[in-house]
């Protein structure tokens, strides 16, 4: 069983604060991937970032940097010097590995949290 | 490229009501999916399909049925929509490859009363 675990529902942050979004997550699968998604005022969700299970360099694009790490089942979502358009829901999600037949697999999301930036 | 698209972007309905929310995708992806959002409840996935022709249940498929009788096109059917159905639905496709992102649509705001 698949389960990912969003425990900040909101956060507030005031203009140019980082922000750190935690995402824990439970699998079974030994080899799998995690997801962050952003969905906006506007609806629409956007994809950030994918990582597989024997990746656990972190990765920073720009003001966004993720920190991946197996020995503690976390994924967690930094934002620097954040700003009023970072204001959305981010979501996180895992997915496992069909193996050699491949196949499609279930992704199982987390129940986003809401960051709202305060200019 | 429009990526994902959904008709309508709202729809209010009476209980009993029937109706078909349209995806359509662009970027010949093999995989599609319809989901329903709910406050605290993240995403939830009602049906899936990995290809033209095939779909298959996902965890809140009841009340909802769904065809893929076109690569592009994904429907997603309500034939006796409830109070319950009440929700923002999503569709999603992504290329057949493990690990794969989805691309998501902007979502439908359905209302039954």
């Amino acid at each position: 069983a698949q389960k990912v675990t969003q425990a900040q529902t909101e956060i507030s942050v005031v203009e140019k604060e980082d922000v750190t979004l935690d995402c824990v997550y439970e699998t079974r699968d030994t080899t799998y991937y995690l997801f962050w998604y952003k969905q906006p005022p506007s609806g629409e969700l956007v994809f950030l970032i994918r990582r597989n299970s024997f990746d656990e360099q972190n990765e920073i694009s720009g003001r966004y940097s993720w920190n991946f790490q197996k020995s503690t089942s976390s994924f967690n979502f930094t934002i620097t010097a954040s700003q009023v358009v970072d204001s959305a829901v981010y979501f996180c999600a895992l997915t496992g590995w069909g193996g050699a037949s491949g196949g499609y697999q279930k992704v199982t999301f987390g129940t986003g949290t809401k960051l709202q930036v305060i200019p | 490229n429009a990526g994902v698209t959904q008709t309508p972007k709202f729809r209010v309905l009476k209980t009993g009501q029937s109706m078909t929310l349209l995806c359509a995708q662009d970027m010949n992806h093999e995989y599609m999916y319809w989901y329903r959002q709910d406050p605290g409840m993240g995403l939830r996935l009602i049906h899936y399909s990995v290809g033209e022709g095939t779909t298959a249940k996902g965890e809140v498929p009841d009340g909802y049925n769904v065809s893929r009788l076109k690569k592009q096109n994904f429907l997603l059917g309500l034939e006796s929509a409830a109070p319950s159905q009440t929700s923002v639905y999503f569709c999603a496709s992504s290329y057949s490859t493990t690990g794969s992102e989805q691309y998501f649509g902007p979502g439908t705001r359905l209302t039954v009363t």
